[in-house]
């Protein structure tokens, strides 16, 4: 079965980046992109951006713009976004999920908390 | 992009049906059918109810249904059960390979 595995909960500081894995399992991991999405506490799912697994390519909400990196290591199946310089206003739990007519399979998610 | 438009909270009773609207503009609910709802219950990751704007993934009951008009996407739960109490987020295509989420709707079941 088609399963999103993320990594677990991180604790930073301001300024500092995280880099959140996302390994899929279950399908052809080049055949569907991963799209990021975030959510902060208590607010409505915000969308990130996306990578397209069988090339690499990026999408980037101009909300991150110069922020936040996407790549992928195909050889582990696995989609990564790392979000740098980070501010308080950034904790929050980030899902990955695969996009394919729909976003019919997300990660658990991974808490963030920025706080000094 | 500006988020999607949904009202902050419906209310049914069991049995009853309810409709979030979802509005957006030209650009993204009215210019493309890529129309998605999301259901997420507290502290869990959200599940796809329904895509391209009236299709329902397999196991998803077919209470849930989805339709567009102009720029507006809407979500119908016919036949309310205490377990569609949950937030629910639309989601279109917004040109450019971006999406946009609207602010989601709480339901409450009473």
């Amino acid at each position: 079965q088609v399963q999103l595995v993320q990594s677990g909960t991180e604790v930073k500081k301001p300024g500092a980046s995280v880099k959140v894995s996302c390994t899929a399992s279950g399908y052809t991991f080049t055949s569907y992109e991963i799209i990021w999405v975030r959510q902060a506490p208590g607010q409505g799912l915000v969308w990130m951006g996306w990578v397209t697994t069988a090339n690499g390519n990026t999408k980037c909400s101009q909300e991150f713009q110069g922020r936040l990196t996407f790549t992928t290591d195909t050889s582990a199946n696995t989609a990564y976004m790392e979000l740098s310089s980070l501010r308080p206003e950034d904790t929050a739990v980030y899902y990955c999920a695969r996009n394919g007519g729909g976003l019919h399979f997300w990660g658990q998610g991974t808490l963030v908390t920025v706080s000094s | 992009q500006s988020a999607l438009t949904q009202p902050r909270s419906v209310s049914g009773s069991p049995g009853q049906s309810v409709t979030i609207s979802c509005t957006g503009t030209s650009s993204d609910i009215g210019g493309y059918d890529f129309v998605s709802w999301y259901q997420q219950h507290p502290g869990k990751a959200p599940k796809v109810m329904i895509y391209d704007v009236n299709k329902r993934p397999s196991g998803v009951p077919d209470r849930f249904s989805g339709s567009k008009s102009g720029n507006t996407g809407s979500l119908t739960i016919s036949g309310l059960q205490a377990e569609d109490e949950a937030e629910y987020y639309c989601c279109s295509y917004a040109g450019s390979n971006t999406l946009v989420f609207g602010g989601g709707t709480k339901l409450t079941v009473l």
